[in-house]
C-alpha cells in the first residue's frame, strides 16, 4: 500500500530556509489520479495547509505563504519536497506530507505521513 | 478569508453518540472532509460527504450537512475514538484549503 515518510532537519535557524522531503512508497508521484500536499501544525494550533503539487510538478500555494514556498518533485527518488524561505519562530511546528485523493483541490487528504517536527531557533 | 468554526471540545460517554459540528458561511455548498488526529499519530481521514474514504473507516462514522453547518456523527463511541477532529474545505474565493480549529473529543 502507499506510504508517505517525511525527512529533513529538525532544527532551522531563523531567516534561513526550511527544506523537507516526502518519500512515497507503493505508488508513483508522477502518475495516477492523486496529487500531493503539505500541511503543518504549529504547537497548540490547528492544521494549516501550505501547498499542493500535481503529478506534472505544477503547484499551488497558500496565499498567506506564497512568495516563500516552493514545492517540487524528484521523480527518480519518487519524492516531493518543500522549501520555505526566511523562516521565523512562527514556522515552528509539525510538518505533514499527504496524498490528495484526486486532481481537484476539493478532494480530501486521504493518506498522511507521520509528520516531521521542525523547530526554528533564533 | 473563509472561516470554519468548530467547538473546542466535546465529551461523551462510551456507547453514546457524538455529534461534532463544523460551521461556515454556505458550507453546505462545499465539499467537506473530516479527519481525526490522535496524539503522536498522523491525521487520518474519517469521513467525506462527496468522496470515498480509505478502507477501514468504521460505519459508525457518518455525516450530514445543511446550509451553514456540517455534522460528523459517531455512534457507539469507543475509547479509541478519543482524538482531535478537524473539518476541512476548499474555499474557491480565496483559493485555499481551510481547516477548522478542531474539536477535542473526550470519551468519559
Amino acid at each position: 500500500q502507499v506510504q508517505l515518510q517525511e525527512s529533513g532537519p529538525g532544527l532551522v535557524k531563523a531567516s534561513e530556509t526550511l527544506s523537507l522531503s516526502c518519500h512515497v512508497s507503493g505508488g508513483s508521484i508522477s502518475s495516477g489520479t492523486s496529487h500531493w500536499g503539505w500541511v503543518r501544525q504549529p504547537p497548540g494550533k490547528t492544521l494549516e495547509w501550505i501547498g499542493s503539487m500535481y503529478p506534472t510538478g505544477s503547484a499551488y500555494f497558500s496565499p498567506s505563504l506564497k512568495g516563500r514556498i516552493d514545492i517540487s518533485k524528484d521523480t527518480s527518488n519518487n519524492q516531493f519536497s518543500l522549501r520555505l524561505t526566511s523562516v521565523t519562530a512562527a514556522d515552528t511546528g509539525v510538518y505533514y506530507c499527504a496524498r490528495i485523493q484526486c486532481f481537484s483541490p476539493n478532494c480530501p487528504f486521504d493518506l498522511w505521513g507521520q509528520g516531521a517536527l521542525v523547530t526554528v531557533s533564533s | 478569508s473563509y472561516v470554519v468554526t468548530q467547538p473546542p471540545s466535546l465529551s461523551v460517554a462510551p456507547g453514546a453518540t457524538a455529534n461534532l459540528s463544523c460551521a461556515g458561511s454556505n458550507i453546505g455548498t462545499k465539499n467537506i472532509h473530516w479527519y481525526h488526529h490522535k496524539a503522536g499519530q498522523a491525521p487520518a481521514m474519517v469521513f467525506s460527504y462527496e468522496y470515498v474514504g480509505p478502507s477501514g473507516i468504521p460505519e459508525r462514522f457518518s455525516g450530514s450537512k445543511s446550509d451553514n453547518t456540517a455534522i460528523l456523527t459517531i455512534t457507539s463511541v469507543e475509547a479509541g475514538d478519543e482524538a482531535d477532529y478537524f473539518c476541512q474545505v476548499w474555499d474557491d474565493s480565496s483559493d485555499r484549503v481551510v481547516f477548522g480549529g478542531g474539536t477535542k473529543l473526550t470519551v468519559l
